[in-house]
């Protein structure tokens, strides 16, 4: 199976910071990779897939880059409503596993 | 607007067995892969299984594998989970999701919690 790690576990930030969330891949995933936000109490929402394709709805001041076994998920200026849990997700084969989040809390 | 409505979760002993079911509307599901995931309380997303349009491919997660089975009704718009021998370890929301070629999951919906529990 294919192991996902990200980091840090829980970022405290300020509105308007720059934020980057990192994920690891145990082997070479290609681009395969999607990345979800998820509130208490809620479904998880799809934010990027295929490494770095915005979702649409989704707002432009998040951005996903890489390939191959390492990924970033930034987001360019924290809003209020972007303090969430912040999943990614591999399907390059099965079983489709996640990372264990990254909680961004309020600074 | 895509929707996606689970039902069917409760309290059930160990050994025990449960039927979840997803109504799907809003898109033509007989048109998509469709995907169960879990989330057991306090801890993170795990994929559960995935079934083809079609219902001829079935995949999943090792900890289900002979104990859960995937199946859909493409005429009534549904994706069922048929849960038996049920362990304190199921214990979790299940969420059932919209898998665009089997990829990622694009659409989720409320979740219905399944407790495993005497």
């Amino acid at each position: 199976d294919i192991q996902m790690t990200q980091s840090p576990s829980t970022l405290s930030a300020s509105v308007g910071d720059r934020v980057t969330i990192t994920c690891r891949a145990s082997q070479s995933i290609s681009s395969w990779l999607a990345w979800y936000q998820q509130k208490p109490g809620k479904a998880p929402k799809l934010l990027i897939y295929k490494a770095s394709s915005l979702e649409s709805g989704v707002p432009s001041r998040f951005s996903g880059s890489g390939s191959g076994t390492e990924f970033t998920l930034t987001i360019s200026s924290l809003q209020p409503d972007d303090f969430a849990t912040y999943y990614c997700q591999q399907y390059n084969s099965p079983p489709w596993t996640f990372g264990q989040g990254t909680k961004v809390e309020i600074k | 607007e895509v929707q996606l409505v689970e039902s069917g979760g409760g309290l059930v002993q160990p050994g025990g067995s449960l039927r979840l079911s997803c109504a799907a509307s809003g898109f033509t599901f007989s048109s998509y892969w469709m995907s169960w995931v879990r989330q057991a309380p306090g801890k993170g997303l795990e994929w559960v299984a995935n079934i083809k349009q079609d219902g001829s491919e079935k995949y999943y997660v090792d900890s289900v594998k002979g104990r859960f089975t995937i199946s859909r009704d493409n005429a009534k718009n549904s994706l069922y989970l048929q849960m038996n021998s049920l362990r304190a370890e199921d214990t979790a929301v299940y969420y059932c999701a919209r898998t665009p070629k089997a990829n990622n999951f694009d659409y989720w919906g409320q979740g219905t919690l399944v407790t495993v529990s005497s």
